[in-house]
């Protein structure tokens, strides 16, 4: 069973660029969430994609936009790169999009806005 | 904004010794889970309870929750080095899908 996979692991960008990071779910698993994890926060919730349709949202800007492809994979899409979006991002997998289920997170994309 | 907030923000112990952080949150919930993040590296989840259940047990783990003082705590018993991590309660504040995380409880376990 192959676990929850996230590229790139480090990125740097500069303000205003976009930047596209990309999920592998595990196996089995219908429903991919995305979280921004500022340095000494906890993840904050972005977006939830369940069965190729977004299924809730945080309370971040139009800017921040996904996509989860058939194989449920995922694409979290960040337009007009801000300093204060510098931060870890992690994707988590679980096998439906009810918050019962444990969620298995990847290892994150280190995003460094300059 | 966060749900829950652990407490205290950062725990240091001897290796042996028992570490136990507290959540608090805000509003009504199903369920709560605590999970582990080693290194600002992925989060591995430890336990989940149930708005129902009073307490659970996994290995050296043991949950509470009350849902009067809306408040739950993660006990550690005979700490290892590799406990040594950034703990975080998530909470689902009634909703169905979306989990709200604290801002964690690092904890650091001397040998």
């Amino acid at each position: 069973e192959t676990g929850v996979t996230q590229s790139p692991t480090h990125l740097i960008k500069t303000r205003g660029q976009q930047v596209t990071l990309r999920c592998s779910s595990q196996s089995g698993h219908n429903t991919v969430s995305w979280y921004q994890q500022a340095l000494g926060q906890g993840p904050q919730f972005i977006f939830q994609y369940y069965r190729e349709e977004e299924n809730g949202r945080g309370n971040f800007p139009p800017r921040f936009s996904g996509l989860q492809f058939p194989n449920y994979s995922s694409e979290l899409n960040v337009n007009a790169l801000e300093l204060d979006d510098s931060a870890l991002y992690l994707c988590a997998s679980s096998p439906s999009m009810w918050s019962y289920n444990e969620q298995f997170f990847g290892p994150g994309t280190r995003l460094t806005v300059l | 904004s966060q749900q829950g907030e652990e407490d205290p923000q950062a725990l240091s112990i001897q290796e042996g010794e028992n570490a136990t952080m507290n959540c608090s949150y805000k509003t009504s919930i199903n369920n709560l889970q605590w999970y582990r993040q080693n290194s600002g590296r992925g989060l591995v989840h430890l336990i989940l309870i149930r708005s129902n259940e009073r307490e659970k047990h996994s290995g050296r783990l043991r949950v509470t929750l009350d849902t009067s003082k809306k408040s739950s705590s993660l006990l550690i018993t005979a700490s290892r080095a590799a406990d040594t991590a950034s703990y975080f309660c998530a909470t689902d504040g009634g909703n169905d899908y979306k989990l709200s995380f604290g801002a964690g409880t690092t904890v650091t376990v001397r040998a």
